[in-house]
């Protein structure tokens, strides 16, 4: 029972390039979370997503990045434009019943921009 | 905006001592969670607790619940090398907020 997997695990951009990273949820599972950490930091909400919509961006910048999760395929993050404040690790979880439920963490994209 | 304070930030133990962590949040909070992270892991889930003055143990660790719903606490007995990581408390306030905010986190060193 694969768990929720993350791609790449590292990626490198160079300053204007864009950066995307792909999330497959767990199965069973329609619930996607994405959340960004910093190098001793916690993790901070970005965005999360059901099917085909988006419940809640708030905490996602307005420009430069956006995400969707298709009927089909792996929720997709995408950073337009990368700047060297966008290097963090970022992590996809997903869940089967919503936040209320435990939240299933990928092992994460570690995004470094030069 | 809604917070969830976590203190200490930082614990350094000798193996076999307790360790304690507190989250703290201004707010009523309809359930809480608890991630550990083991350094350079991802977050793993270990407890959700739901009612008022809930409390819980996984072996040596007890959680609890405050009876106001507005904190919790996660304890270590005789913490083990194993134990070393960053502990995170999570919670979804009450209403229509549709995102799980995560504590600020406790990180704990064990010393052999």
């Amino acid at each position: 029972n694969a768990g929720v997997m993350q791609n790449p695990r590292h990626l490198v951009r160079r300053r204007g390039q864009e950066a995307r990273l792909r999330c497959s949820p767990m199965k069973g599972h329609s619930h996607v979370y994405w959340y960004r950490q910093l190098p001793e930091e916690g993790l901070k909400f970005m965005v999360y997503l059901q099917k085909e919509n988006i419940i809640d961006e708030s905490g996602m910048p307005k420009e430069r990045f956006s995400a969707e999760f298709p009927k089909e395929g792996p929720s997709i993050l995408r950073i337009q434009q990368v700047v060297r404040g966008d290097s963090a690790a970022y992590f996809c979880a997903s869940s089967q019943q919503g936040p209320n439920s435990p939240l299933h963490f990928g092992n994460g994209t570690r995004l470094t921009v030069t | 905006g809604q917070q969830v304070m976590q203190i200490p930030q930082y614990q350094h133990v000798q193996e076999g001592e307790d360790f304690t962590t507190y989250c703290n949040s201004s707010t009523t909070l309809s359930n809480i969670q608890w991630y550990k992270q083991r350094p350079g892991g991802h977050p793993v889930f270990l407890i959700q607790l739901v009612k008022s003055g809930e409390v819980k143990k996984q072996k040596r660790l007890t959680f609890q619940f405050g009876e106001a719903k507005k904190n919790s606490s996660l304890h270590i007995t005789a913490t083990q090398t194993t134990d070393v990581g960053t502990y995170f408390c999570a919670a979804i306030y009450g209403g229509a907020t549709n995102k799980l905010i995560f504590g600020t986190g406790t990180l704990l060193a064990v010393q052999p």
